[in-house]
C-alpha cells in the first residue's frame, strides 16, 4: 500500500541555518509527491511537488528532490528564517485517484533569531 | 477571493448528537475531500467526493456521513457513533480528483464535552 514517513519531531534552528527535513515513502506504481506547510491556525496550503523520478520542486528558498531509487523526497532549504516555522508535511499521491493524498506525521519546525 | 470556507472554526459537543460542519468552495473544483488531524498522526481521509452527487469512503469512514448535493458544497456529519470525534477538521478539494494539488480550508476544531 502507500505511506509515507517523515522524520520526528520537533526540529529547532537558528535563523540562517541550513535545514533537511527526511521523507520516504512506500507507494504502488509512480506516484507524485508533494510538500505541504501548515502555518499556526491555518489549513495545509501546498508548497512545492514533484510529479515524476529525478524532478526537483523547488518555492521560497524551498527543494526536494524525488528520488526513486531511495524513495526518498527530503525537503532542504539553505538558509532559513522565523517565519518559516510552522509544520511541514510530506504526501504522495497515488492509484486512481490522484487527489486522494497520504500524508507524512508533520514535523514541527521552530526557527529562533 | 476564491477559496474554500469552513465553518464554524471552533465547536463543543456533548456526547451523543450529532454536529456538522460546513465546508464551501469557489473555485470550481470539482472533488472535495475530508481530512482529519490528530496530534502526531498527520492527515486521515475521512471521505471524498470527486463529482457532485457522489462521494466515496476513506480510511476512517466510520461515525461520518457526507452529502455533495451541490458542486460547491460538501457538508460532514460527525454522528454520535464516531468514538473520538475530538479533533482538527480539514476540508480541502482539487480541480479535478487527477490532481494532487489540493487547496485547503482554515479547518473546523471540534471537542466533545
Amino acid at each position: 500500500g502507500n505511506s509515507v514517513t517523515q522524520m520526528e519531531g520537533p526540529v529547532t534552528l537558528s535563523e540562517e541555518a541550513f535545514l533537511t527535513i527526511n521523507c520516504t515513502y512506500t507507494a504502488t506504481g509512480y506516484p507524485s509527491l508533494f510538500w505541504y506547510v501548515q502555518y499556526p491556525g491555518e489549513g495545509l496550503q501546498l508548497l512545492l511537488k514533484a510529479t515524476k523520478a529525478d524532478d526537483k520542486g523547488s518555492n521560497k528558498g524551498f527543494e526536494a528532490t524525488y528520488r526513486k531509487e531511495t524513495t526518498s523526497f527530503h525537503l532542504e532549504k539553505g538558509s532559513v528564517q522565523v517565519s518559516d516555522s510552522a509544520v511541514y508535511f510530506c504526501a504522495l499521491s497515488g492509484g486512481s485517484t490522484l487527489g486522494r493524498l497520504y500524508f507524512g506525521r508533520g514535523t514541527q519546525l521552530t526557527v529562533w533569531p | 477571493d476564491g477559496g474554500i470556507t469552513q465553518s464554524p472554526k471552533y465547536l463543543f459537543r456533548k456526547e451523543g448528537q450529532n454536529v456538522t460542519l460546513s465546508c464551501e468552495q469557489n473555485l470550481n473544483h470539482d472533488a472535495m475531500y475530508w481530512y482529519r488531524q490528530d496530534p502526531g498522526q498527520g492527515l486521515r481521509l475521512i471521505y471524498y467526493s470527486q463529482i457532485v452527487n457522489d462521494f466515496q469512503k476513506g480510511d476512517i469512514a466510520e461515525g461520518y456521513s457526507v452529502s455533495r448535493e451541490k458542486k460547491e458544497s460538501f457538508p460532514l456529519t460527525v454522528t454520535s457513533a464516531q468514538k473520538n470525534p475530538t479533533a482538527f477538521y480539514l476540508c480541502a478539494s482539487s480541480l479535478t480528483d487527477r490532481e494532487g494539488e489540493l487547496f485547503f480550508g482554515e479547518g473546523s476544531r471540534l471537542t466533545v464535552l
